[in-house]
């Protein structure tokens, strides 16, 4: 687990407030990922990134923003957070490895999660 | 709509029982499945992954099965443990996306 690390782990903030969620990573890999958990429903993708000049968005990019500065380190803003971006964030990570870049097989390894409360 | 649907939500059993967790989907066309354990508080740590060509791959106690037809799959724990209370994710992923489809996971609870 400490190969990804959050941070913040917790934050409570008020609405229309600027929040970043930052991550990093030591395993090395060059894809990373930024998903939200709400109770009762699956985890979802908001973003992901195969390399530093990489940026696409996922299932529910709207209201989120990302910034890859480098190979290990991927931050996820909230540019005026609102209630119901309250969740569980997770950042994980990738390696495609021989597969190559056709592949969604490979394993993703998720950081320990930032719960994150908008006022 | 790709959709992934996990039974039962919830399941309480006794250490040393063994227990199937079930899921369905509807993902096409279907790359592979890949089952997640999520303890209280962490980040799910990934448990097996299937191919269309794989219908069983174990890991321990955890096995799981692969019907491409039915678009089916199970999770059975043999003999199990305090350690495996925790929430099973399902996901599945099409072909040609690199956008998961997360199931809702169903909640263990091992009693001893």
């Amino acid at each position: 687990d400490a190969d990804v690390t959050q941070t913040p782990r917790n934050r409570i903030t008020k609405t229309g407030k600027r929040i970043m969620l930052e991550c990093s990573q030591t395993k090395g890999h060059d894809r990373m990922y930024w998903y939200r958990q709400d109770p009762g429903l699956g985890l979802r993708l908001i973003y992901y990134s195969f390399d530093v000049k990489d940026i696409n968005k996922g299932e529910i990019s709207d209201g989120y923003s990302v910034s890859r500065q480098a190979q290990a380190k991927f931050s996820l803003s909230l540019e005026s957070a609102i209630p119901n971006q309250t969740a569980l964030y997770f950042c994980a990570t990738s390696d495609p490895g021989l597969a190559g870049a056709i592949s969604s097989t490979d394993t993703q390894y998720f950081g320990p999660g930032t719960r994150l409360t908008v006022l | 709509k790709n959709q992934v649907e996990q039974s039962p939500q919830s399941l309480i059993i006794l250490e040393g029982k063994n227990c199937t967790l079930q899921c369905n989907y509807t993902v096409s066309p279907f790359s592979n499945l890949r089952w997640y354990k999520q303890d209280t508080g962490r980040g799910p740590v990934s448990l097996t992954i299937m191919t269309f060509s794989e219908n069983t791959k174990s890991n321990g106690r955890y096995t799981a099965t692969l019907d491409a037809d039915t678009k089916q799959s199970s999770l059975h724990i043999t003999a199990s443990q305090l350690s495996d209370s925790a929430s099973y994710i399902c996901v599945v992923s099409a072909m040609g996306s690199y956008i998961p489809t997360f199931g809702r996971g169903t909640s263990l609870i091992v009693h001893p």
